[in-house]
Order: C-alpha cells, then sequence, then structure tokens
C-alpha cells in the first residue's frame, strides 16, 4: 500500500482565498483525521471521521474550517477564506479503528501571506 | 483537558550512549500510549503502542515503559546512532482523540 496520501504537498496563498487541502486515506481503514502542526501549539486534531461520518469536530479552529469525506478513500480539508494565522503543516491520518495504530501522511505545508 | 509534556525539548548525545526520554500526561484515564518519531519536513512513524494494560512495549533497540497512576511514561533508546536523531512525539489516547507533546527534539552526535 502507497500509505496515506495528501495533496499539495506544499501550498503558499494569499489572505482571503479559498484553500482545499487532500487526503487518500490506506485501504481499509475506516477512521480518518486531520491534525495542524505550528511550532507554538504543536500537533492538534482538528476533526476525525469514522467510517466517512464525522465524529469529532472540536477542534476546528472557526467557521473558515470544514471537511468532508464523501467516501471511504477521500476526505478534504477546506479554508475560506484564508488567514495567515492558518499558516501550518496540515496533516492526515488514518486507522483501522479510532482506538488503533494512526497512520500519517507526510502533511501538506501551509503558507498564508 | 489532558495535557503531555515532554522535558527537554531538546537534547544532543554522543552515538553509543543511551537515550531516556520522558513524557507525562494529567489524565491516567487512557486507552493506550504511543510514541512517533517525525523526521524533519515529513510525517509522523508510529514506533510504539502501549495498551493501557500493560507497563511496557519493546522493538529492536527501543523500550517504552507506562506508568498509568503517576501519569508517566518512558522511551529508552538503546546504543543510540546517527540515524536516531529526530523529534520523538509522546500521544495519549482517550475519548477517541490522540492527545501529542510537542516533542523531544534529539540530535546523536558522530
Amino acid at each position: 500500500d502507497a500509505g496515506v496520501i495528501q495533496s499539495p504537498r506544499h501550498e503558499v496563498t494569499e489572505m482571503g482565498q479559498e484553500v482545499t487541502l487532500r487526503c487518500k486515506p490506506i485501504s481499509g481503514h475506516n477512521s480518518l483525521f486531520w491534525y495542524r502542526q505550528t511550532m507554538m501549539r504543536g500537533l492538534e486534531l482538528l476533526i476525525y471521521f469514522n467510517n466517512n461520518v464525522p465524529i469529532d469536530d472540536s477542534g476546528m479552529p472557526e467557521d473558515r474550517f470544514s471537511a468532508k469525506m464523501p467516501n471511504a478513500s477521500f476526505s478534504t480539508l477546506k479554508i475560506q477564506p484564508s488567514e495567515p494565522r492558518d499558516s501550518a503543516v496540515y496533516f492526515c491520518a488514518s486507522s483501522l479503528g479510532d482506538q488503533e495504530t494512526q497512520y500519517f501522511g507526510p502533511g501538506t505545508r501551509l503558507l498564508v501571506l | 483537558k489532558q495535557e503531555v509534556t515532554q522535558i527537554p525539548a531538546a537534547l544532543s548525545v554522543p552515538e553509543g550512549e543511551n537515550l531516556v526520554l520522558n513524557c507525562s500526561f494529567t489524565d491516567s484515564a487512557i486507552y493506550n500510549l504511543q510514541w512517533f518519531r517525525q523526521d524533519p519536513g515529513k510525517g509522523l512513524t508510529s514506533l510504539l503502542l502501549i495498551q493501557s494494560s500493560q507497563r511496557e512495549q519493546t522493538s529492536g533497540r527501543l523500550n517504552a515503559s507506562l506508568d498509568k497512576s503517576s501519569g508517566r511514561s518512558t522511551l529508552y533508546i538503546a546504543a543510540s546512532q546517527p540515524g536516531d536523531s529526530a523529534t520523538y512525539l509522546c500521544a495519549v489516547q482517550g475519548n477517541n482523540r490522540l492527545a501529542f507533546g510537542k516533542g523531544n527534539q534529539v540530535v546523536v552526535i558522530p
């Protein structure tokens, strides 16, 4: 298996623009997680899905952030409008179950100017 | 809210020495504890997972212990090598959430 796939790997955008991050989990995994990593706050869970259903989105910072999982092999995290403070590395992870080992993608490094 | 602390934030050791990394957490009601490795610009790689009923796990030169009652875990890396240079993160699983520490940044000096 190719592991968790994320795209794009790098994104530079201007404040106010819409940003869409994409994730393909490992085939057969039924839990998917979106994290954000910054120097100040470390790794924070934004939202996670189980069987394509959002279970816990309490980490989503505000209404500008939204996440979807239309099927078992694809998820998106959207920021609209983006702000400079959204600059971070965004990781997607998947696991067989929500208490199992999580496998992380390589991350998307986002810079909002 | 679960708080996970890793001290020190950064350390350097000469090659061949044993590494000891510490993790503490505030809420002992956990399902498991995991140690991850992160290389610069890369994602996280799971090293060891200790279930809440277990006291330790071993994989090769790595050994992780868990003391739930005191809210502590320790990762031991025996006979460190330059390839062990990375950031090591501790993560505690509880209530369907994985809470991470900020990591120990390790440099092994050849």
